[in-house]
């Protein structure tokens, strides 16, 4: 059963940093792309970045881009989120999903974690 | 302001047939097949229709897709209570190269 778990979410200060984690099982990890995706207090789903199997390659959405970071570590099955320079408008669920195969450029997800509630407050 | 518009609501009574309208551009939907997901209050979205009209395993034969230019519909027959759910869109965008959603549709089982 393909399961995947977020952790590290939290309350931090604007301008602060925090990391988010992904444990993942079930499947052969490297062989699949991730990706994180949140949404907002009572609002829609908004991608934020994808990494390719082998974290060959990452894609950011511009409202993130330069202050968060997307990595792998494969021989641990976890997905990384390191978001710094964080502001009230990152505050957000953030999951983790995984793609149906080793690429991105896809919108189709087939797999969600739980949910990672980030809280950006002073 | 999403990329993909829907209609923030619908609604139906058990048994009906409700639709979810989902419009694009030509280098969303146009260009890209469609994606639908559930989100049951407070869960995670699920992945229910994909490649325009396709279901995952385990998803009933209720919920059906279809797409025509560009814009995408969710169709859901012999409508039920626990289908009262966030239903989301989401295709490709060739402009923005990255993947785009709709608002979302909170659909309510009268």
């Amino acid at each position: 059963e393909v399961q995947l778990l977020e952790s590290g979410g939290g309350l931090v200060q604007p301008g602060g940093s925090l990391r988010l984690s992904c444990t993942a099982s079930g499947f052969t990890f490297s062989s699949y792309a991730l990706t994180w995706v949140r949404q907002a207090p009572g609002m829609g789903l908004e991608w934020v970045s994808a990494i390719t199997g082998f974290g060959g390659s990452t894609y950011y959405a511009d409202s993130v881009k330069g202050r968060f970071s997307i990595s792998r570590d494969n021989s641990k099955n976890s997905l990384y989120l390191q978001m710094n320079s964080l502001r009230t408008e990152d505050t957000a669920v953030y999951y983790c999903a995984r793609y149906p195969g080793y690429s991105y450029g896809q919108a189709r997800v087939d797999y969600w974690g739980q949910g990672a509630l980030v809280t950006v407050s002073s | 302001q999403s990329v993909l518009t829907q209609p923030p609501s619908a609604s139906g009574t058990p048994g009906q047939r409700v639709t979810i309208s989902c419009s694009g551009s030509s280098s969303s939907i146009g260009s890209n097949t469609v994606n639908w997901y559930q989100q049951l209050p407070g869960t995670a979205p699920k992945l229910l229709i994909y490649d325009d009209n396709q279901r995952p395993s385990g998803v009933p034969d209720r919920f059906s897709g279809s797409k025509s230019g560009t814009s995408a519909s969710l169709a859901i027959s012999g409508l039920q209570s626990e289908d009262e759910a966030d239903y989301y869109c989401a295709a490709w965008d060739d402009s923005l190269n990255g993947p785009v959603f709709g608002g979302g549709t909170k659909l309510t089982v009268l």
